[in-house]
């Protein structure tokens, strides 16, 4: 079946640092992808997402491109700051039109001043 | 605008009762998922509901139920609770039914203890 494999965090930064979490899927057909951020105590966020082979998502300095070559959506911030500390959440959505989300196990991110 | 509103925000319940989590949707939407969060793993997709009938279910056993209302406001009901039913459950409001194309918005969720 459809799946998301995050890589593993923690992942540890130090402010203005390169951020990249690396996720691939696993999917039958052509699903859009997505990654949510979930801050502490809080619900799940839309960061940003990509509906088709080759889109860009982008939002708040955060770039990931759905590749289908290689079934991967990575995420990627030029320069990490203290407030983007949160746990990151690639996600897929089926072919079925269920709403179904299929989420990967989440990557937490620290950011150090 | 109000986002999605849950209820309650934190539950303790002890094993064998039941219980009922409510979601109020973006207003306007139509759409409702419920999703079950174990700590330190990502959502797993329990129910979809769009215009009150049942659009899609996750592997969750029967003593899941849920519901919409007219109003599209929505009930999580769980029968029997067991300890491993502690976590997040969050519910997400769409436009369309096509919100695994469109994007979720989630709710802070309810935070359930089975004690």
């Amino acid at each position: 079946g459809d799946s998301v494999t995050q890589m593993e965090g923690p992942v540890t930064l130090s402010e203005e640092a390169f951020l990249t979490i690396n996720c691939t899927y696993t999917a039958t057909g052509y699903p859009s992808l997505f990654w949510y951020v979930q801050y502490p105590g809080e619900g799940l966020q839309l960061l940003l997402k990509a509906t088709k082979a080759d889109d860009k998502g982008s939002n708040k300095g955060f770039e990931a491109t759905y590749r289908k070559e290689t079934t991967s959506f990575h995420l990627e911030k030029g320069s990490v700051q203290v407030s983007d500390s949160a746990v990151y959440f690639c996600a897929l959505s089926g072919s079925s039109n269920t709403g179904k989300l299929i989420f990967g196990q989440g990557t937490t991110l620290q950011v150090k001043p | 605008d109000a986002g999605v509103t849950q209820s309650p925000t934190h539950l303790i319940k002890t094993r064998g009762q039941h219980v009922t989590l409510r979601c109020s949707p973006i207003s306007g939407h139509k759409s409702v998922s419920w999703y079950q969060q174990v700590l330190g793993q990502g959502p797993q997709f329990i129910f979809q509901y769009y215009e009150k009938e049942e659009r899609g279910r996750g592997n969750f056993p029967d003593r899941f139920s849920a519901r919409q209302f007219p109003n599209y406001s929505s009930e999580l009901n769980v029968n029997a609770l067991l300890l491993g039913d502690s976590a997040l459950y969050l519910c997400a409001s769409s436009s369309l039914t096509g919100g695994g194309f469109y994007g979720y918005t989630f709710g802070s969720g309810t935070r359930l203890t089975v004690v």
